[in-house]
């Protein structure tokens, strides 16, 4: 089994404030990197999906880069409103195939 | 609406009792997937699909089957559940290059 690690695996922000979480995975048989936003009670809905190194993507106050070769992305909330509170998820696509496999996720907590 | 329509939405069943899930799209979606969602566990995968009569395990297959005989449903099977298999299941479709869309999920309890 992959492994997708999140760091943090939750944490509390200030509304107003600005935070970003860590999404690392294997560097190898890499096609692509999608992240996720997962609301109590709801289903996952797609953010992003990122397939070159150094890739940006931004949607609304949320962002995303990939770093392929050292295996890593970032995602970034810039000023936080207690709507984006929500765990969210990165996944990873190996090469060739459907295999998408899931980090734990980072659960945001935004106070108001 | 484009959607991934799951059923049911609860389930509650007895060990051993042969059950199906449904899942459809109505988005010409190629690529369709299982997940079960676990505390402490996260999504796993259970079984993929990469097009009609094309399936192939995920990261947690045992005591499931899938079917794709069409390309808008993708059926999970469980032949003989057992309590370990009491979880929340989401099924989700995409096409190439873009993000799943995710069913409402089916809560399933075998006791």
């Amino acid at each position: 089994i992959l492994n997708v690690e999140q760091s943090p695996q939750s944490l509390h922000v200030q509304e107003g404030d600005s935070t970003n979480f860590t999404c690392s995975f294997p560097s190898s048989n890499f096609y692509a990197l999608h992240w996720y936003r997962w609301e109590t009670a709801k289903s996952p809905e797609a953010l992003f999906v990122m397939t070159l190194n150094g890739d940006e993507k931004k949607k609304g106050r949320i962002s995303a880069t990939l770093n392929t070769k050292e295996g890593y992305s970032y995602l970034y909330i810039k000023g936080s409103q207690p709507e984006d509170s929500a765990t969210y998820l990165c996944a990873f696509l190996r090469a060739a195939g459907n295999k998408l496999t899931f980090g734990g996720g980072t659960r945001v907590l935004v106070k108001p | 609406e484009a959607q991934v329509t799951q059923n049911p939405r609860y389930l509650i069943t007895v060990t051993g009792k042969k059950l199906t899930v449904t899942c459809s799209q109505n988005m010409n979606h190629e690529y369709m997937s299982w997940y079960r969602q676990d505390p402490g566990l996260g999504l796993r995968q259970i079984y993929y699909s990469m097009n009609v009569e094309v399936t192939d395990k995920g990261d947690v297959p045992e005591g499931y089957k899938v079917s794709r005989k069409e390309k808008r449903n993708f059926p999970l099977i469980l032949e003989s559940p057992s309590p370990n298999q009491t979880s929340l299941y989401f099924c989700a479709s995409r096409r190439e290059d873009y993000g799943y869309t995710f069913g409402s999920g089916t809560r399933l309890t075998v006791v």
